[in-house]
């Protein structure tokens, strides 16, 4: 069974940063690109960046490029999102999700984590 | 630029209803595919993929659903429509990068 769990979410301020890691298991995480989706409270989905599955490519929206990284380690099963510079406005759930074979779509996501940006 | 339509719907038990989303420009890649999905995000729970690449269901969806469309336009019906139905759907185009649609909230009438 494939299994995504958010962790390293809360509130921080205006300006500071925060890193968010996704633990993976039930599949052959190094086979799989992986995501980052948010969803500002009462919004919709939106998403926020991705990483192939060596690692070697990376892909943002535009208003967190510069200022969000992922990154994963596949001998720990493991992505991230380290959050920098963050915004009000990057107050949102972080789900992590998994792309597809091909990477068209996101077929299995975790229960998300909260990051609340206030000072 | 994706529009869901309508924002929200209501609908009886065992009744069918229809989503519809719009793309400002075709979802057609230059491979010749459409990248077009539709999830569910019940309330409380993060989204579940029900249909990818405009028509097809994925693994366990029933086939209550369907999803079809082309171009710029795509529809997802749903029929026969159980308490489980409800809530929030989305589409989502990855043909041109990926962007969500706004949402549909299905509700009971």
């Amino acid at each position: 069974e494939v299994q995504l769990v958010e962790s390293g979410g809360g509130l921080v301020q205006p300006g500071r940063s925060l890193k968010l890691s996704c633990t993976a298991s039930g599949f052959t995480f190094n086979n799989f690109g992986m995501a980052w989706v948010r969803q500002a409270p009462t919004k919709g989905l939106e998403w926020v960046a991705s990483i192939s599955f060596g690692g070697s490519s990376t892909y943002y929206r535009d208003s967190v490029k510069g200022r969000f990284t992922i990154s994963r380690d596949n001998a720990k099963n493991t992505q991230y999102l380290q959050m920098d510079s963050l915004r009000s406005e990057d107050t949102a759930t972080y789900y992590c999700a998994r792309h597809e074979e091909f990477g068209w779509y996101f077929d299995f996501w975790g229960p998300g984590t909260m990051v609340t940006v206030s000072s | 630029l994706m529009t869901q339509t309508p924002v929200a719907l209501s609908v009886s038990l065992g009744g069918q209803v229809s989503v519809s989303c719009r793309s400002s420009q075709s979802l057609v890649h230059r491979d010749g595919n459409t990248y077009l999905h539709w999830y569910l995000q019940k309330s409380g729970q993060s989204p579940r993929l029900l249909i990818y690449r405009v028509s097809n269901r994925f693994s366990g969806v029933p086939d209550r659903f369907s999803g079809s469309g082309s171009g710029t336009d795509f529809t997802l019906r749903i029929s026969r429509v159980e308490p489980e139905d409800l809530g929030v759907y989305y589409c989502l185009q990855s043909t041109h990068f990926r962007t969500f649609g706004g949402g549909t909230k299905l509700e009971l009438k």
